[in-house]
């Protein structure tokens, strides 16, 4: 157990639908981060997050959105949904977010099918 | 930009050794190397930050060539535990701190 935790595990939903993926990361960690993995490939990195402000962002699409609240979990919204948003969405927490990212711990993950 | 990884796809035989490349067209500020088994989450393996460093982990070892902006990892003896997917990730200096995996390298050891 990484101790980083995401919901829904598993979402099924149609295209053009909205839904939010919940991360709440390890107790102690500022930093939250989102990757999609589509079936059988890399981990695309989508957005991170520090202490409830955006740091680094990926190829995130538009219809894609995030955001850390004070609390510090995060939620990765999705809109407009289409059939190649299908895919296993993980939200990792590390501690540092310095010049180097230090050790990344993953949830395990959201898969969202689109139908 | 992200990491491009070699081979992407490798069968072995309990016991053997086995190389992973992982390379940048970017100057690197660190690697990170991690494990995902099939149906669960990456799992960190380590971090290298120093060019010339290596780590270990278990019988896995990793090196890192800053000036070729290059790392190596290092599978020796290996046991069936190590059959999963491997992913550098990379972090450069014109990025910041955006971690970036490659596409990732099958591992399958065979007994």
């Amino acid at each position: 157990d990484s101790g980083v935790t995401q919901t829904p595990k598993h979402l099924i939903t149609a295209t053009g639908q909205r839904v939010t993926l919940r991360c709440s990361p390890r107790s102690g960690d500022l930093s939250v981060y989102w990757y999609q993995q589509s079936l059988d490939q890399g981990l695309q990195f989508l957005i991170q997050y520090y202490n409830g402000e955006e740091r680094a962002k990926g190829n995130i699409l538009e219809r894609f959105s995030a955001q850390q609240f004070p609390d510090l979990h995060s939620e990765l919204n999705l809109s407009s949904l289409e059939l190649g948003d299908s895919a296993l969405y993980f939200c990792a927490s590390s501690v540092t977010s310095g010049v180097n990212t230090g050790e990344l711990f993953f949830g395990e993950g959201s898969r969202l099918t689109v139908l | 930009q992200q990491p491009v990884q070699s081979p992407q796809a490798v069968i072995l035989r309990e016991g053997e050794d086995a190389v992973i490349n992982c390379s940048s067209s970017k100057a690197l500020y660190s690697v990170h190397w991690y494990r995902q088994k099939h149906g669960e989450a990456p799992v960190f393996l380590m971090i290298l930050l120093k060019g010339g460093e290596q780590k270990g982990h278990e019988k896995i070892s990793a090196s890192f060539n800053e000036k070729k902006q290059q790392s190596s990892l290092y599978l020796t003896a290996s046991q069936l535990s190590y059959s999963g997917t491997y992913f550098c990730g990379t972090e450069n200096k014109a990025a910041g701190n955006k971690l970036t995996f490659g596409g990732g390298t099958r591992v399958l050891v065979k007994p």
